[in-house]
């Protein structure tokens, strides 16, 4: 099993439509979490952190369900340049603070 | 603005050839990484170093090494380049941990190396 688990997608989300997804990880020692986005052919770049308490950036919603052990993204109002791959990140301080990236999820806007 | 460099962003090169792929960060994180990818699919670690002079193995073996002689150079060298060692390279920092809890890694933007 993966530490951290994706749906691979594609999520094909109309313009102006919500879309949320989930990421599973593995180890419940699991510290910081978050969110980065990939577009094809580029490097990640980091969209947020997640916070215990739930947070929030313009459109982006990120929460994190310790008991179960997921954090979900969520888009609201989507942008045709929200089309890229999501990664779910995982940190754990007994690995050394080293980041666990998921597969990522693809999400296509489409007009 | 990237603080984090990475040289060439594409390469091209014949089988047998030993090739330096560059990596500079100017933010003086003592942590950096580097990852392969392939198209579509995931991230591999390959390579991390916690400082000067420590290096160690990710989780994905490589047939490549690296050097941290400087804190803001993470160099990684391919002795014999190979057709299977075509792939997209990215390079990585972080100063970990801080006032707000673990910071993420600012990633350079890759070199795509092709072996023919």
């Amino acid at each position: 099993r993966k530490e951290v688990e994706q749906d691979p997608g594609p999520f094909n989300v109309p313009e102006g439509a919500t879309v949320a997804f989930n990421c599973t990880y593995s180890n419940s020692a699991s510290q910081s979490f978050f969110w980065y986005r990939q577009d094809c052919r580029k490097e990640p770049k980091l969209l947020m952190s997640v916070y215990s308490s739930g947070n929030e950036d313009g459109r982006f919603t990120a929460q994190l369900n310790r008991a179960s052990q997921y954090i979900s993204l969520l888009i609201r109002d989507s942008k045709l340049s929200d089309s890229a791959t999501y990664l779910c990140v995982v940190n754990q301080k007994a690995a050394g603070n080293k980041l666990t990236f998921g597969g990522g999820t693809r999400v296509l806007v489409k007009p | 603005e990237a603080d984090i460099y990475q040289t060439p962003r594409y390469l091209v090169i014949g089988t047998g050839k030993k090739i330096t792929l560059e990596c500079s960060q100017t933010m003086g994180h003592d942590k950096m990484y580097w990852y392969q990818q392939d198209p579509g699919m995931e991230l591999h670690l390959i390579h991390y170093s916690y400082g000067v002079n420590s290096t160690e193995k990710g989780d994905l073996s490589s047939e490549s090494t690296v050097s941290r002689i400087r804190t803001e150079h993470f160099p990684l060298t391919l002795e014999s380049a190979r057709p299977s060692h075509t792939s997209q390279y990215l390079c990585a920092s972080t100063p970990g941990t801080g006032g707000f809890g673990y910071y993420g890694y600012t990633f350079g933007s890759g070199t795509r190396l092709t072996v023919v």
